[in-house]
């Protein structure tokens, strides 16, 4: 079973601030996505990581794929109270996509 | 149809009760992806669907559940005998093509289903 952890689970930090999240697997997957989801809503993909190593940029959002493509970060600058939700992260492999538990997060105006 | 759809956006069942959940897909779109998220926890997979072909059920409970994707009409899942423990989230998403992950699923807005 290929398991994906994200850290931290909960974050609550001011406005104005710079976060970074995580998600770790042992597992090698071909890609990984991000997916940021509302309260009431579905999640939406924000991004796909494909090569190791990978730095791809959103505005004030970067993430980033691991050199051994197991684990990613995403790092948000300057956080506005818009950036909160939940953030999951989605390893792709044959057998499709297999998500982390995601990390609350909340921006405080 | 500006995405997938999923009705009813609430639902409300009393113990031992039948719940049914539906999804119309994306236009196009001919594979569906069922989800469910419970509390603290992220969206575990529960079956997939090509039209009238289930082809991985690996994640659905063996009782009770069973899922179902018409020639015709939205795909439906369906829970008998609903218990408190079925109360979650229930997350559709759908794809043009078998093997999309990479380029990401289009997710309905799901719907919340709470046994009493």
């Amino acid at each position: 079973t290929q398991l994906l952890e994200q850290s931290p689970q909960f974050l609550s930090i001011q406005e104005g601030e710079n976060l970074t999240v995580y998600c770790n697997s042992s597992s090698v997957f071909s890609s990984l996505q991000w997916y940021r989801q509302e309260p009431g809503e579905g999640p939406v993909l924000l991004v796909t990581v494909v090569t190791g190593g990978e730095v791809k940029k959103l505005k004030r959002l970067t993430f980033q794929f691991g050199d051994a493509r197991k684990d990613s970060s995403l790092h948000i600058t300057a956080a506005q109270p818009g950036d909160t939700g939940l953030y999951l992260c989605a390893g792709v492999s044959a057998d499709g996509l297999t998500f982390g538990k995601g990390t609350h997060l909340i921006i405080q105006p | 149809n500006a995405g997938v759809m999923q009705n009813p956006r609430h639902l409300v069942r009393r113990r031992g009760q039948e719940a049914r959940l539906r999804c119309s897909p994306m236009k196009g779109h001919s594979h569906v992806y069922w989800y469910r998220q419970l509390p603290e926890e992220g969206l575990k997979f529960m079956v997939y669907l090509q039209k009238e072909n289930i082809i991985d059920e690996s994640g659905m409970p063996k009782e009770r559940f069973s899922a179902e994707f018409p020639k015709e009409g939205p795909s439906i899942l369906r829970i008998q005998q609903v218990v408190r423990g079925d109360s979650a989230a229930y997350f559709c998403a759908s794809s043009l093509f078998r093997g999309q992950a990479n380029y990401g699923y289009t997710f309905g807005s799901g719907t919340r289903l709470t046994v009493v």
